[in-house]
């Protein structure tokens, strides 16, 4: 089972700063937070990960909780190509990626 | 440099007809998946390998065959094809199982119908 929890659903309007929360209350020590999307049913898009410290790249910024039960996935300027479905994935050592239904995200014009 | 890439993308069969599904990745990744997805959810491990020569089940593996060829190639057969096993298959790879800090890469799928 999915170790995360995710809103089924967002819209948020182009241009503007998309925030995903994803919960993940039972997260241990040694587990990564990944952020994959999926557009029109392409395979699924790697976008950033991290361990308890706030990554950005490119594509995105994560920022995780201090207690590390939850994070949020900010596209700073969202664009209607980032309408897709967004997984929030918690990994551990040895472990395979589990998909969850993710949160389907809309940017509205 | 191609990445994952998925051979055939489309294809019909009828029940009880077999058929293979292809994987290759030039990223010399030592771990492979097989993934599929029904309409309206998120993926489903079928199988995986850790790396050449070993292969595991993953959470829905009824129904399915795998092959580690070499390490390029990770083959997905359907012995037996059956109307449930309609969906979308995405392979995937990754530097390594155990390795934590790395991410997977996705083919664009092969889109099954059985009917």
């Amino acid at each position: 089972d999915a170790k995360t929890t995710q809103p089924p659903s967002m819209d948020c309007a182009e241009g503007r700063a998309a925030n995903l929360p994803c919960n993940h209350s039972t997260i241990s020590g040694n587990e990564y937070v990944y952020w994959y999307r999926q557009i029109h049913s392409q395979g699924p898009q790697y976008i950033i990960h991290g361990l308890k410290n706030n990554e950005t790249n490119e594509m995105a910024s994560l920022i995780i909780t201090e207690d590390r039960k939850s994070s949020t996935l900010i596209l700073p300027h969202a664009t209607l190509r980032d309408t897709a479905v967004y997984y929030c994935i918690v990994r551990g050592y040895g472990q395979n990626f589990v998909f969850g239904p993710g949160t389907r995200l809309s940017v509205l014009p | 440099n191609a990445g994952v890439t998925q051979t055939p993308k489309f294809q019909v069969l009828k029940t009880g007809q077999s058929m293979t599904l292809q994987c290759a990745q030039d990223m010399n990744h030592n771990s492979m998946y097989w993934y599929r997805q029904d309409p309206g959810m998120g993926l489903r491990l079928i199988y995986y390998s850790a790396s050449e020569g070993t292969t595991d089940k993953g959470e829905v593996p009824n129904g399915y065959n795998v092959s580690r060829l070499n390490k390029r190639e990770f083959s997905l057969r359907l012995e037996s094809a059956a109307p449930s096993q309609t969906s979308v298959y995405f392979c995937a790879a990754r530097t390594g199982t155990a390795s934590l800090n790395t991410e997977a890469f996705f083919g664009q799928g092969t889109r099954l119908t059985v009917v």
